[in-house]
């Protein structure tokens, strides 16, 4: 099973991000999903996670009403919106598959800069 | 919020030698809900160990995981080359989940 992401992405300051997450199975209502980031020589910082059965997310308290995770189980896909973005929201970005808590297998990662 | 801190920061060993890493928590981790990855440069994280001492699959079984409480420890044995990376341990015994900083694992 691979998770496959969105394409890479050049925000301006202020500006929202959208980042989606597809699996390449369709076990997709099975899936809890977990989104991680790492800005550039940093280490992993954990964003937060959803269930795709009835969408109870957890965020991390850091980025707590700036970031929506949401799933659309139509389209077998998972969804990560950043709002408000600042040059320190500059990362890789990460979905993985929740599974009893740790994450595998990982997406590629999606690339979000933000620059004026 | 659970406060994960590796050590060493870097370690620096030969191939061959044995490692062992690090992953101390700010509070008793319960269960032992915790996990290791390995990422290389460029790569995406990869899963190594869960639940403290799992292996997850197709990992060699030189990666041994260990620890309860607030202590862990990761230990890889008679290292290869490609070991050489960084490691993150990551708890899941609370709704918040985090991640240690790393231990960078260099060729000396």
């Amino acid at each position: 099973v691979q998770l496959v992401q969105s394409g890479s992405e050049v925000k301006k300051p202020g500006a929202s991000v959208t980042v989606s997450c597809k699996p390449s199975t369709n076990t997709f209502i099975n899936y809890d999903f977990a989104w991680v980031r790492q800005a550039p020589g940093q280490g992993l910082e954990w964003m937060g996670w959803i269930t795709s059965h009835n969408g109870n997310a957890n965020y991390a308290r850091k980025l707590q009403g700036r970031v929506s995770l949401t799933t659309d189980t139509s389209m077998a896909t998972a969804y990560m919106e950043l709002r408000s973005l600042t040059s320190d929201d500059t990362a890789v970005y990460y979905c993985a598959r929740l599974q009893g808590g740790w994450l595998d297998p990982w997406g590629q990662g999606t690339l979000v800069t933000v620059s004026s | 919020e659970v406060v994960l801190t590796q050590s060493p920061g870097t370690l620096s060993l030969s191939p061959g030698e044995g490692a062992t890493l690090s992953c101390r928590a700010s509070q008793s981790i319960s269960s032992s809900f915790l996990a290791w990855y390995q990422q290389k440069p460029g790569q995406t994280p990869r899963l190594l160990i869960y639940d403290t001492s799992s292996r997850a699959s197709d990992i060699p079984d030189r990666f041994t995981g260990s620890g309860s409480g607030t202590d862990f420890t990761l230990t890889i044995n008679r290292l290869e080359p490609e070991d050489f990376a960084v490691y993150y341990c990551q708890q899941y015994a609370t709704s918040l989940y985090t991640f240690g900083q790393g231990t960078k694992l260099e060729i000396k």
